[in-house]
């Protein structure tokens, strides 16, 4: 099957600081690719969506300055969380799906923890 | 709004036995329903899916059944493992094939007990 990986798994910042999350699509291209996020015994929220060479498309209430996306190859996209603060601790998941197809294929999360 | 609803939280089975995971949803305009596998911090795995146009789909241990009527989907999983225990979530998308966004319920936890 499609295998989508995240880096780092796990990590630990100051407030204040920015951290970047890589998500990679290893073997597929993948045209485009959702950040989730999810807060404890919730569901998953999407936060954007972005195509490969253009802009992402934020969910309503989700800051696009504050998430910084950017989806600069078929494997590649990042999200940076800056100016991170504690309220901004959470498991964020990266999902991708190719062409046409209806099935995202999710990375293995990212834990933020913001002290 | 959630227009994708699993109204139970949690579900215990007997291995061997049958689960049954529900699922509702409100937007008639889905097209494609997808459900996916979850265990604690790690990322959802995709299990089995089913288009609109289908009201059963099976691979082996799993099935999904459809009833656009009703608005309602189930997954079937027969017979259940201990392994199979986690965070089962439904999901529709109603954009085609196009950016294909994914609605998520809240998930279902489902225990099987040896």
């Amino acid at each position: 099957g499609a295998v989508v990986s995240q880096h780092p798994s796990w990590v630990i910042c100051k407030s204040g600081t920015s951290v970047k999350i890589e998500c990679r699509s290893l073997d597929f291209q993948a045209t485009t690719m959702f950040w989730y996020r999810q807060f404890p015994k919730q569901s998953l929220m999407l936060m954007a969506t972005s195509n490969e060479g253009s802009k992402a498309t934020y969910e309503q209430g989700v800051e696009k300055d504050k998430f910084l996306i950017n989806h600069a190859s078929l494997t590649l996209s990042t999200l940076t969380v800056t100016s991170a603060h504690p309220e901004d601790s959470s498991f964020y998941i990266c999902s991708a799906k190719g062409g046409l197809v209806y099935e995202q294929y999710f990375g293995p999360g990212t834990r933020l923890t913001v002290t | 709004d959630q227009q994708v609803k699993q109204n139970s939280p949690s579900l215990s089975v007997q291995e061997g036995r049958i689960s049954i995971l529900n699922c509702d949803y409100t937007n008639s305009m889905f097209d494609y329903f997808l459900w996916y596998k979850k265990y604690p911090a790690e990322g959802p795995t995709f299990l089995i899916s089913i288009s609109s146009i289908k009201d059963k789909n099976e691979d082996g241990r799993f099935t999904v059944f459809l009833n656009k009527s009703a608005k309602h989907l189930s997954l079937h999983i027969v017979p259940s493992q201990p392994g199979d225990s986690a965070v089962y979530f439904c999901a529709a998308s109603e954009y085609g094939g196009s950016q294909g966004n994914l609605i998520f319920g809240k998930g279902t936890k489902l225990s099987v007990k040896p």
